[in-house]
């Protein structure tokens, strides 16, 4: 059982560019997040997404999109990249009916240059 | 806005000594959670606390809420080296279980 999946986990980017962080889980989740870490600091909610085709901003959205085609997968799209990006982001998932408590993916560290 | 406050934000503790990291969040809140994470590693879920009064162990950890006073507590009985590591809580907003995390505590065990 794999639980939460990110890939890449390492990526440097340059200033402009784009990528999409890629999240997978196969413990059938309704509910997925994106946070990101920036260093000493606590989470902070970037997207989220309550079921297939629907998805919402969190705390901090501006320069990121994502989309929820399936349970299993909400990647993460960064355009025009900018070095206030450089973070470290964590993909997570939950029941819909359990306690609320978030499985976390390994982390995607993300330098932009 | 729910806001979520640790202290300490550092804790430097000897072996075989006891402490408490304290998190008080800014509204109400029926759910508390804390997690660890290790240097460059992902969150692990340590406690959950889903009311007023609860109170979870498990091994040298033992978490408290108390949803009157917006508290919970982590209390470390006796450290040792291993506990080392950040402590997150974190809150429920109540709608799509999103949660709202404290800066962390970093804590350091030392011999």
């Amino acid at each position: 059982n794999a639980g939460v999946t990110q890939t890449p986990k390492f990526r440097i980017l340059k200033i402009g560019q784009s990528m999409t962080l890629q999240c997978t889980q196969d413990m059938n989740h309704n509910y997925m997040y994106w946070y990101r870490q920036d260093p000493g600091m606590g989470l902070k909610l970037i997207y989220y997404s309550v079921g297939a085709g629907i998805t919402d901003k969190g705390e901090v959205p501006n320069g990121y999109n994502v989309s929820r085609s399936t349970t299993e997968d909400f990647p993460l799209r960064l355009e025009l990249a900018a070095p206030s990006q450089t973070s470290v982001y964590f993909c997570a998932s939950t029941l819909t009916s359990g306690y609320g408590e978030l499985f976390f993916g390994e982390g995607s560290r993300l330098t932009v240059l | 806005e729910l806001k979520v406050e640790q202290n300490p934000l550092f804790l430097s503790m000897q072996e075989g000594k006891n402490y408490t990291i304290y998190c008080n969040y800014s509204t109400t809140s029926d759910r508390l959670y804390w997690y660890r994470q290790d240097p460059g590693k992902s969150l692990e879920s340590l406690f959950v606390l889903l009311s007023n009064g609860a109170v979870k162990q498990e091994g040298r950890l033992m978490a408290s809420l108390d949803t009157k006073a917006r508290l919970s507590t982590l209390h470390i009985t006796a450290a040792v080296h291993d506990l080392s590591a950040t402590y997150f809580c974190a809150a429920n907003t109540g709608t799509a279980s999103k949660l709202t995390f404290g800066t962390g505590t970093r804590l350091q065990v030392t011999l």
